[in-house]
C-alpha cells in the first residue's frame, strides 16, 4: 500500500531535549515536505526537499532541521524544542519534476502530535 | 504571494442537507486546486482536484469546479451524511510561483458537523 509513515504519533517532551520525528514514504517520490498545523493558522510549511541531499526552508523553519540522505526518508529534527513548537506535524510527499509535479497532490502521513512542556 | 480563503466554520448541518463550502484563491498563472479532508485524529486525505479552468473534480458525492473568472473552487455535496463530519481544506499548488517548491498553500480549514 502506498503510504507516508510518521513516527511517533504522539510525543510529550520537555524544553531543550532534542527529538527526531521520522518520516518514510514508499512511493519513490522525489519531493517531501514537513508542515505544522495550528488552530486558526491552518497548515504551514516548515521545510521541503526536492531530492536526496537537496533541502530548503519553507515558511516557518526556525527551530527545525531536516535531512534527506535517502530518497524515502525525511526526518524532522528539533535540536532544542520549546513550548511554541507544540503542534500537530505532518510529513508529505509527491512526485517531483519529471514525475508530473505540477498537478500531483501531496500525500500526507497521519501526523505527529507533539507537546513540549 | 499565493493565498487561499475559505469560509469560516464551524458549519453544522442535518443529515441529507445540501453542503457548500466556499473557497477563493489568489495566485499568478494557473494553479492546480485541491480539496483535502481531515477526519478526527487522522491525516489529510485528498478528496478531489482540478488542474485547469472549468475542470470539475468529484469524489464520494462531493464536487468542485475550477472557475478562473471568479478565482473560486467551491465544494458542494447534495446530501451530506453523518460520516462526512470532518475538517475540509481548500488548497492550491502553483509550480510557477513556487519555483522548485511544490508546496500546497492551504486555507485555514472548515469544520463540518453533520447531525442525524
Amino acid at each position: 500500500e502506498a503510504q507516508v509513515t510518521q513516527n511517533p504519533r504522539y510525543l510529550i517532551t520537555v524544553t531543550g531535549k532534542k527529538l527526531t520525528v521520522t518520516c518514510s514514504q514508499n512511493m519513490n517520490h522525489e519531493y517531501m515536505s514537513w508542515y505544522r498545523q495550528d488552530p486558526g493558522l491552518g497548515l504551514r510549511q516548515i521545510y521541503y526537499s526536492m531530492n536526496v541531499e537537496v533541502t530548503d526552508k519553507g515558511d516557518v523553519p526556525e527551530g527545525y532541521k531536516v535531512s534527506r540522505k535517502e530518497k524515502r526518508n525525511f526526518p524532522l529534527i528539533l535540536e532544542s524544542p520549546s513550548p511554541n513548537q507544540t503542534s500537530l506535524y505532518f510529513c508529505a510527499s509527491s512526485p517531483g519534476v519529471g514525475q508530473g509535479a505540477a498537478n500531483s497532490p501531496l500525500h500526507f502521513g497521519n501526523g505527529t502530535r507533539l507537546t513540549v512542556t | 504571494g499565493d493565498s487561499v480563503t475559505q469560509m469560516e466554520g464551524p458549519v453544522t448541518l442535518s443529515e441529507e442537507a445540501f453542503l457548500t463550502i466556499n473557497c477563493t484563491y489568489t495566485a499568478t498563472g494557473y494553479p492546480s486546486l485541491f480539496w483535502y479532508v481531515q477526519y478526527p485524529g487522522e491525516g489529510l486525505q485528498l478528496l478531489l482536484k482540478a488542474t485547469k479552468a472549468d475542470d470539475k473534480g468529484s469524489n464520494k458525492g462531493f464536487e468542485a469546479t475550477y472557475r478562473k473568472e471568479t478565482t473560486s473552487f467551491h465544494l458542494e455535496k447534495g446530501s451530506v451524511q453523518v460520516s462526512d463530519s470532518a475538517v475540509y481544506f481548500c488548497a492550491l499548488k502553483n509550480v510557477r510561483s513556487g519555483g522548485s517548491n511544490y508546496k500546497l498553500t492551504f486555507g485555514k480549514g472548515t469544520l463540518l458537523t453533520v447531525n442525524p
